[in-house]
């Protein structure tokens, strides 16, 4: 199985401020790396697909890069409704792994 | 609008069985792979299955493979998953979603399946 390391596993950080997690692969994925966003009792949403392509409706702040085995998203200005927990996952080989999580709190 | 709707979940003892249902509305569900991803009390998030939409392809995580069971019906619009020998480690709220290789765009609101004696 693939294994998804994000770090950090918590990230403290205020409002306007740029924030960059990280997720790498044990092994090549292409570029077949998604991105999501989870808040508390709610369903993931997902943000980047396909490791660099902003989903539908998300706003522009959001954005991913990356292939083969390391790929970051990046908020570019913290907004209040970014406080979540993060989670990219690999949708190169099944089993379609995900990372552990990276919980974003507000300083 | 796109809507994925779980039920089923419930209080079971281990080793026993229980079925979750999605019922989806608002697309051609059998245009679509779906999947069945959970997620345990305070933990992460866990991929467990999915069906082609054809239903002719399907795979499991090796957690839950030779005990749980996804099927379809495109007639009834209706995703399953027969979950047997069941184990405290299943605990969780299991979400049935519509994608595949691209990310999962819609989710269901999720089923909390409790497996405790």
């Amino acid at each position: 199985d693939i294994q998804m390391t994000q770090s950090p596993s918590s990230l403290s950080a205020s409002v306007g401020d740029r924030v960059t997690i990280t997720c790498r692969a044990s092994q090549s994925i292409s570029d077949y790396l998604n991105w999501y966003q989870q808040k508390p009792g709610k369903a993931p949403n997902l943000l980047i697909f396909a490791a660099s392509s902003l989903q539908s409706g998300v706003p522009s702040r959001f954005s991913g890069s990356g292939s083969g085995t390391d790929f970051t998203l990046t908020i570019s200005s913290l907004q209040p409704e970014d406080f979540a927990t993060y989670y990219c996952q690999q949708s190169y080989n099944t089993p379609y792994t995900f990372g552990q999580g990276t919980k974003l709190e507000i300083k | 609008q796109v809507q994925l709707v779980e039920s089923g979940g419930g209080l079971v003892k281990p080793g026993g069985s229980l079925r979750l249902s999605c019922a989806a509305s608002g697309f051609t569900f059998s245009d679509y792979y779906m999947s069945w991803i959970r997620q345990a009390p305070g933990k992460g998030l866990e991929w467990v299955s999915y069906i082609s939409s054809s239903g002719s392809s399907i795979y499991y995580a090796d957690s839950v493979k030779g005990r749980f069971t996804i099927s379809r019906d495109n007639a009834k619009n209706s995703l399953y998953l027969q979950m047997n020998s069941l184990r405290a480690e299943d605990t969780a709220v299991y979400y049935c979603a519509r994608g595949h290789m691209y990310g999962y765009v819609y989710w269901g609101q999720g089923t909390l399946v409790t497996v405790s004696s």
